[in-house]
C-alpha cells in the first residue's frame, strides 16, 4: 500500500535560518511526488514534484525538495526562511499507476522574525 | 487565467437532505479529482475523472456519494440522505494531464446539522 509520513506537526524556525520540512514515502512502483502549501483559509498551492530526472528539484518561492530513493525520502528546504512561508505544508504521492494523490498529515511551519 | 472553482463556497443542510457540490476546473484541463479534507489533515481521496470517464471511485465512503462529469468538463458531486459525519471541506482539484500537478479549488465547507 502506499502512504506519505511526515513525522513532525510543527516546524520552528527563526527568519533568515535554512528549513527542512521532512517527508518520507512507500510506495511499489516509481513514486511521483509533490509538495503543496495551505495558507489559513486557503485552498492548497502546488510547490514542486518529482517525476523523474534530477534528484533535487526547484519549486515555487524558492523552495527546492531532494528525492532520496535508498532513504524513501523527499525533503522540502529553502536556504532562507521568511515569515511569510508560515503555513501547513503537505507532501502527497502518486505511483504513476492512478492519479489518485496521497496525503501526508501535514507539517506546520512557524516562520520567527 | 481562471483556476479551479467550486460552489457553493459553504453549504449548511440538515440531516437527511441531499446536496450536490460543483466543480469547474481549469479550462481544458483532462482529469478531474474530488477530495475530502478535515481541519488541519491532509485530503483524502475520493474520486477522480479523466475527460468524462470515472477512473477510480476507491475513495468514496459509501453508496450515498456520488460523482459524476458527463461532459468531461464541470463535475458534481452528490451527497444523498446527508449525516453529520459528512461535515468537511470538499476541494476539488484539475491537471492538465492524468500524473501531472493538481490545482485545487478553494473548496465547498459543507456543515451538516
Amino acid at each position: 500500500a502506499q502512504s506519505v509520513a511526515q513525522p513532525e506537526d510543527q516546524v520552528n524556525v527563526a527568519e533568515g535560518n535554512p528549513l527542512t520540512v521532512k517527508c518520507t514515502y512507500s510506495v511499489s512502483g516509481n513514486p511521483y511526488l509533490f509538495w503543496y502549501v495551505q495558507y489559513p483559509n486557503r485552498g492548497l498551492q502546488f510547490l514542486l514534484k518529482y517525476i523523474t530526472g534530477d534528484n533535487l528539484v526547484k519549486g515555487s518561492y524558492g523552495f527546492e525538495a531532494e528525492f532520496n530513493k535508498s532513504q524513501t525520502s523527499f525533503h522540502l528546504k529553502k536556504p532562507s526562511a521568511l515569515v511569510s512561508d508560515s503555513a501547513l505544508y503537505f507532501c502527497a504521492l502518486t505511483s504513476g499507476n492512478t492519479g489518485k494523490l496521497i496525503f501526508g498529515q501535514g507539517t506546520t511551519l512557524q516562520v520567527k522574525p | 487565467g481562471a483556476g479551479v472553482s467550486q460552489s457553493p463556497r459553504y453549504k449548511v443542510t440538515k440531516r437527511g437532505q441531499d446536496v450536490a457540490l460543483r466543480c469547474d476546473p481549469i479550462s481544458g484541463h483532462v482529469s478531474l479529482y474530488w477530495y475530502r479534507q478535515a481541519l488541519g489533515q491532509g485530503p483524502e481521496f475520493l474520486t477522480y475523472f479523466n475527460y468524462e470517464a470515472q477512473q477510480d471511485k476507491s475513495g468514496l465512503p459509501n453508496d450515498r456519494f456520488s460523482a459524476e462529469r458527463p461532459e468531461g468538463s464541470i463535475s458534481t458531486l452528490t451527497i444523498q440522505r446527508t449525516e453529520q459525519r459528512d461535515s468537511a471541506m470538499y476541494r476539488c482539484a484539475s491537471s492538465s494531464r492524468e500524473f501531472g500537478e493538481q490545482y485545487f479549488g478553494p473548496g465547498t465547507r459543507l456543515t451538516v446539522t
